[in-house]
């Protein structure tokens, strides 16, 4: 059972770059969600999802895009990266609304966009 | 929207004393409530929330928190700290939909 997982780990990137990050669980949960964050500012949600096939934007939506093909993976994608993306990325899945429920992390991604 | 405020960025504590997290949100509705702390480069793991009922809430590791509806504050406490709860601790708020806020968190050193 390995819980969240992200791939990758680390990346760089030239402005203007895009790049996909991926979210996998095998909890069987219905929601995931993704958070950046950013030193100073706690965690802030960019986009989330209530099961297979949906997705809902957050706080901080703009400049990224997301997708939810199966119940187990979210993507979160960024079609052209800019120095303001520079952030640490974490997804998270909850069986029910992470309004009430448990959250579980992944270990992040650290993006650096240059 | 929601705001929640962690008063400390920093807090230095001596290994066995006592540490008092503060954490203040702000809502006119009623809110669920979470502390969930990260250890270095980790993920996010939850410590304890307040949904309902008692307000004093008892979570791992032997931290707890007391919820206090009229000071709109959520501050995390325990008694006796260890090296190993050498962490950054998030207080963070949900009232409304599936949105989500987090403090900005207070880095809790413990001091041999």
């Amino acid at each position: 059972n390995a819980g969240v997982t992200q791939t990758p780990k680390f990346r760089v990137l030239k402005t203007g770059q895009s790049m996909t990050l991926l979210c996998a669980q095998d909890m069987n949960h219905e929601y995931m969600y993704w958070y950046r964050q950013d030193p100073g500012m706690g965690l802030r949600l960019i986009h989330y999802s209530v099961g297979e096939g949906t997705t809902a934007k957050g706080e901080v939506p703009d400049g990224y895009n997301v997708s939810r093909l199966k119940k187990q993976n979210f993507l979160l994608g960024l079609e052209s990266a800019a120095p303001s993306q520079t952030s640490v990325y974490f997804c998270a899945s909850s069986q029910t609304s992470g309004r009430t429920d448990t959250q579980y992390f992944g270990p992040g991604t650290r993006l650096t966009v240059l | 929207a929601q705001s929640v405020t962690q008063l400390d960025s920093q807090v230095p504590v001596f290994e066995e004393a006592p540490v008092e997290l503060r954490c203040n949100y702000s809502s006119s509705v009623s809110v669920y409530l979470f502390w969930y702390v990260q250890y270095p480069n980790q993920g996010l793991q939850l410590l304890l929330k307040y949904l309902s009922g008692s307000t004093l809430v008892k979570g791992i590791n032997g931290f707890e928190a007391e919820f206090n509806k009229s000071q709109t504050s959520f501050h995390l406490r325990k008694p006796s700290v260890h090296i190993s709860d050498t962490a950054e601790y998030f207080c963070a708020v949900s009232a409304s939909g599936n949105q989500f806020y987090f403090g900005t968190g207070t880095s809790l050193t413990v001091i041999p």
